[in-house]
């Protein structure tokens, strides 16, 4: 079961535009962690968010944390064909005294040049 | 520092037949290993969560009987799909982590391994 909804789910832009990628939950997260996944190969981190409000900048890529700890967001700014791949949300989550990591249902971004 | 190897990257096997899909923590212990499947163009569904030296715990859905998981050690995590059919086709990644710690945010994947039933 996803418990991380991303919106959009799929996303295709010209090379130079703006998007924004949102992840949503209704449970509040301890730490929430943003990667992307390029075809045959796995996951590869961008960032942690760990304070509600938070916002962190990777070059083009701005990262936010909403104040509740509940959602969060990705802005990619003057998107580049570089960019296109799977972006994806996740995060631990305690059930029956066991950590799970749980991804989003994960956004396809497609940059055209 | 904190490397996964995930062996093989590619198989093809015949149905019936079973592969095992290994993954290994190269520079630090793994107490706790996920195991992964990734349909095309979807997004990564937890199947098991595989503890050292203790039984995995399976996500609902997944059959342990069709997917056995073996974590013997600290550095290997095993996964066998048994009794292989086309419908078991698809990307399997694991991941690992060392330690739950402030400092170990994210997690650490294999680079995959697709499976192709024929």
């Amino acid at each position: 079961t996803q418990l991380l909804e991303q919106s959009p789910q799929f996303l295709s832009i010209q090379e130079g535009e703006n998007l924004t990628v949102y992840c949503n939950s209704s449970s509040v997260f301890s730490s929430l962690q943003w990667y992307r996944q390029e075809p045959g190969e796995g996951p590869v981190l961008l960032v942690t968010v760990v304070t509600g409000g938070e916002v962190k900048k990777l070059k083009r890529l701005t990262f936010q944390f909403g104040d509740a700890r509940k959602d969060s967001s990705l802005h990619i700014t003057a998107a580049q064909p570089g960019d296109t791949g799977l972006y994806l949300c996740a995060h631990d989550l305690l059930a029956s005294g066991t950590y799970k990591y749980i991804f989003g249902t994960g956004t396809r971004l497609k940059v055209l040049a | 520092g904190a490397v996964v190897s995930q062996h093989p990257s590619r198989v093809i096997c015949k149905s019936g037949t079973s592969v095992k899909i290994e993954c290994r923590s190269l520079d630090f212990q793994a107490t706790t290993m996920f195991w992964y499947r990734q349909f095309p163009k979807k997004s990564l569904m937890l199947m098991a969560t595989s503890n050292e030296g203790s039984k995995a715990t399976y996500e609902q859905g997944v059959e342990k009987d069709k997917f056995l998981i073996n974590h013997a050690s600290l550095t290997l995590s095993t996964l066998t799909v048994t009794s292989a059919h086309p419908e078991d086709s698809s990307f399997y990644i694991c991941s690992a982590r060392a330690s739950r710690t402030i400092a170990n945010y994210g997690y650490t994947f294999g680079s995959g391994t697709r499976l192709t039933v024929v």
